[in-house]
């Protein structure tokens, strides 16, 4: 199982970026798949969940400027931000969760930064 | 949203002693609570699922309990690749919530 994460960078406030996470091991369109960040120096911060019936659930605090999405002939999750502030700068980790019984983040990619700045 | 607090922040200690990091939730989760292991510069690694199960692979030293709002992790005898940080994280209700860490540092 391997997730890594791509498209990272340095964004103006108020632009946009698109997340990248391939994936090999298991087919992402019928897992449960998550993406969490870090800002530096802190602590750990759920942002979006896609699951596989394609209910998705994000943050309040991303809700209507980031959005969740896979596709299954590349095998690859993305996320889609937008709006972005200096509050989104960050290591973006995407995620398998594995869902059977309780949930649990179980695989984990290497991380992408995100750098917000003017 | 399900609050998390872990207890302590942060840790000394030294190899070979026993310790233990505390996650209290703000109300009832059992058994949805995991833990994470992180060590700088890369992903968290998950150690313990739903209370007390320890993932494929992690060392036996380490260990989970509790129910209901109060857990633990424990670590029976710290191994130097044990200095890292720790986040409890609950997954009973959305969002998914995590503790703010406890970072074991060597004494």
């Amino acid at each position: 199982v391997q997730l890594v994460e791509s498209g990272g960078g340095l964004v103006q406030p108020g632009g946009s970026l698109r997340l990248s996470c391939a994936v090999s091991g298991f087919t992402v369109t019928i897992n449960d798949m998550a993406w969490v960040r870090q800002a530096p120096g802190k602590g750990l911060e759920w942002v979006s969940v896609i699951y596989s019936g394609d209910s998705t659930s994000y943050a309040d605090f991303v809700k209507g400027r980031f959005t969740i999405s896979r596709d299954n002939s590349k095998n690859t999750l993305y996320l889609q931000m937008n709006s972005l502030s200096v509050d989104d700068m960050a290591v973006y980790y995407c995620a398998r969760l594995n869902s059977y019984g309780t949930e649990y983040l179980q695989h984990w990619g290497q991380g992408t930064l995100v750098i917000v700045s003017s | 949203d399900i609050q998390m607090t872990q207890s302590p922040s942060s840790l000394s200690a030294s190899v070979g002693d026993r310790v233990t990091i505390t996650c209290r939730a703000s109300q009832t989760i059992s058994p949805y609570l995991n833990w994470y292991q992180q060590k700088p510069g890369k992903a968290p690694k998950v150690l313990i699922f739903s209370a007390s199960s320890l993932e494929s692979g992690v060392p036996s030293r380490f260990s989970g309990s509790g129910s209901g709002t109060d857990f633990t992790l424990t670590i029976s005898s710290l191994q130097p690749e044990d200095f890292a940080t720790y986040y409890c994280q609950q997954s009973y209700s959305s969002p998914i919530t995590f503790g703010q860490g406890t970072r074991l540092e060597i004494k």
